[in-house]
């Protein structure tokens, strides 16, 4: 069965310091879809970036970026300047392609500290 | 356009009671679907339909739960003689079936307590 893990339950972070969240998952397939969403307290899941596996450039918005090691099944997302508002849950998620449920990890709660 | 929205936010019953959820789409997206997520867990799939059609359900689902979206439009999720197991947060999510790729929009979720 395919499985995300993320290793870090909870995770700290000064103000515009940059911070990186792993996350890496399981899997036989070559088409696929990796995802990073935030969850804010009390708040919907939004989507922070996501990357198709097929492209070997490593997807960025603004200040988000990943690391996506496809070998290696590693995605990690980078938090580059971080703020207040970047406190929240994120999950890190995987689809395979053409299909259209997500198997999501068990977040990482990030604390972004003033 | 106001994006996903789910009633009621909060939901605390009784062991043994129904209770039923609703979920508002983005009016454009034909597919919808419910995610269920628990204390220190990610969402779970239970359920998803394109347009009026459900065309799985998770074995998470057990008999007690029911799930409708008639003509397509919005959607509500029954739970039957809940049990305090089902005391989560139950996410709905929508996307065009063209796009899944490009992820869902969520909603807020609906928080259910079952005391």
């Amino acid at each position: 069965a395919q499985t995300v893990t993320q290793s870090q339950p909870e995770m700290s972070v000064q103000e515009a310091e940059t911070v990186t969240l792993s996350c890496t998952y399981d899997t036989s397939e070559n088409n696929y879809y990796l995802f990073w969403y935030k969850q804010p307290p009390s708040r919907q899941m939004i989507l922070v970036i996501r990357q198709e596996a097929y492209k070997q450039q490593n997807a960025t918005e603004n200040r988000f970026s990943v690391n996506f090691q496809k070998a290696a099944k590693s995605f990690s997302l980078k938090i580059s300047d971080s703020q207040l508002g970047d406190t929240a849950m994120y999950f890190c998620a995987f689809m395979y392609s053409g299909t259209y449920k997500y198997i999501f990890g068990t977040g990482t709660r990030l604390k972004v500290l003033a | 356009d106001t994006g996903v929205s789910q009633d009621p936010r909060h939901k605390i019953t009784k062991r043994g009671q129904n209770v039923t959820f609703r979920c508002d789409p983005i009016s454009e997206h034909n597919r919808l679907y419910w995610y269920r997520q628990t204390l220190g867990q990610g969402p779970e799939f239970l359920t998803y339909f394109q347009n009026e059609a459900q065309l799985e359900k998770s074995r998470l689902l057990s008999d007690r739960f029911s799930a409708e979206r008639p003509k397509g439009s919005f959607s509500t999720l029954e739970i039957q003689r809940t049990e305090q197991g089902d005391s989560a947060m139950y996410l709905c999510a929508s996307s065009l079936a063209s796009a899944g790729g490009y992820g869902y929009t969520f909603g807020s979720g609906t928080r259910l307590t079952v005391v």
